[in-house]
């Protein structure tokens, strides 16, 4: 069965500085999609990013970039310039030919003023 | 706002009862998906539908069972309830059912079971 593995339960990380959250997963599929979702306190469920595996280029928005390396099944988000608006749950989920979203544990993010 | 809604935003019942849970998808999408959020399973997938019919099942109880609507609305039911069933459930949907899609959620009905 595929899992995803977010090794780092809390994160923190001051204001206007970047961190890093990880996120390995394991599937013998070869095409599948990553995301990264954001869920603040209000407990809404926002899409942050999204990568195709067949692709090679990491995927950006904004203050927001992955590393994806497919060969080491590892998924990390750079969250750059970062600010208390992203003091947040983000969960990293996978999702191959069966369509359904396989997520991690979740990260908590908080930011430092 | 995700253009995805669902009702009622909490839900207080006992054991034993049976709820109901509403999810209105965006405005063009097919596909929905229900999804349940725990302290101790974290988030996990239910059941999808598209256009009406059922097209995956993940770990879904046999006292839960949803449908889909003509008017592309869904309800997920929940009967027999017990203590372990109080979680946050998500609907989430999507244009088609291909994979790929991207899943946009609803803001979530907070269910406790007393």
């Amino acid at each position: 069965a595929q899992t995803v593995t977010q090794s780092q339960p809390e994160m923190s990380v001051q204001e206007a500085e970047t961190v890093t959250l990880s996120c390995t997963y394991d599937t013998s599929e070869s095409d599948y999609y990553l995301f990264w979702y954001k869920q603040p306190p209000s407990r809404q469920m926002i899409l942050v990013i999204r990568q195709e595996a067949y692709k090679q280029q990491n995927a950006t928005e904004n203050r927001f970039s992955v590393n994806f390396q497919k060969a080491a099944k590892s998924f990390s988000l750079k969250i750059s310039d970062s600010q208390l608006g992203d003091a947040a749950m983000y969960f990293c989920a996978w999702q191959g030919g069966s369509e359904k979203l396989v997520f991690g544990k979740g990260t908590k993010l908080t930011v430092n003023p | 706002d995700s253009g995805v809604t669902q009702t009622p935003k909490h839900l207080i019942t006992a054991t034993g009862q049976r709820v109901t849970l509403r999810c209105s998808p965006r405005s063009g999408d097919l596909s929905v998906y229900w999804y349940q959020q725990s302290l101790d399973q974290g988030l996990q997938f239910l059941i999808q539908y598209y256009n009406g019919e059922e097209r995956a099942k993940g770990n879904i109880l046999e006292r839960f069972s949803a449908q889909q609507f003509p008017d592309l609305h869904s309800e997920l039911n929940l009967s027999s309830l017990e203590l372990g069933d109080s979680a946050l459930y998500f609907c989430a949907s999507s244009v088609g059912a291909g994979w790929g899609e991207t899943q946009y959620f609803g803001p979530g009905t907070r269910l406790l079971v007393l």
